[in-house]
């Protein structure tokens, strides 16, 4: 079974609004974490949240974490024309150490 | 100063053939990766070298054969080349493996190679 999946698989929204993303997983996790990925471009890690946290905020970024129903969100507020990218969660288990497990993507497309 | 460069960028070769893709890192990292992500934008690990040790190997055909020189060095090498290995594959390093409060697990991507088999 896949860790990490995420909806919705596309978003589309005008400038200046908020974007919510949501991945759910399957497993007990240490921490998981946000990647974008703009067209043709590798990953950036965008936050990490543990397992022992909630909410997590950076900059136009909000990730909430639920360990009771093993899933989070991302918040986008006011966003931009250049937040157009897809967005992954990715989860570190409690057992696996180093390997990070990424979700399905969201794709994101900010209208100007 | 690219973190995580990798090369070629762009592979366009036949069935059948041999090809390597190169990454190297100057992060100092311990932990190195390579992920494959296919044309729906799924990107699963393949393998892991953490100081030039293996200690992932997915479900990988033993037709990919990662070699790493050094720590900052990590290659892929693919054999008898097929249509489904098209994908980009993307390097990736990690400071290491521990859990401590330093290490969280960040993964610092390549800007991937796109490989296409005819």
């Amino acid at each position: 079974s896949q860790q990490g999946e995420e909806d919705p698989q596309a978003l589309s929204i005008q400038e200046g609004e908020n974007a919510t993303m949501n991945c759910s997983y399957k497993t007990s996790i240490n921490n998981l974490q946000w990647y974008r990925q703009n067209s043709g471009r590798g990953l950036v890690h965008l936050i990490l949240i543990r397992s022992n946290e909630r909410e997590k905020h950076s900059g136009r970024l909000r990730v909430t974490l639920d360990t009771s129903k093993k899933s989070s969100s991302l918040l986008i507020t006011a966003s931009r024309a250049a937040d157009t990218a897809s967005y992954f969660c990715a989860t570190s288990l409690m057992t696996s150490g180093s390997r990070l497990t990424f979700g399905e993507g969201t794709q994101l497309t900010v209208n100007p | 100063d690219t973190a995580v460069s990798q090369t070629p960028k762009y592979l366009v070769t036949q069935m059948g053939n041999d090809k390597s893709i190169k990454c190297e890192q100057n992060l100092g990292h311990d932990t190195m990766y390579w992920y494959k992500q296919d044309s729906k934008k799924f990107l699963k690990i393949m393998f892991s070298y953490n100081n030039k040790e293996l200690i992932i190997n997915e479900t990988v055909p033993n037709r990919f054969s990662p070699k790493s020189p050094d720590k900052a060095h990590l290659n892929l090498h693919i054999n008898s080349l097929e249509l489904g290995d098209s994908a980009v594959y993307f390097c990736a390093s990690s400071p290491g493996l521990g859990q401590g409060a330093n290490n969280t697990g960040e993964l610092f991507f390549g800007e991937g190679s796109r490989l296409t088999v005819l």
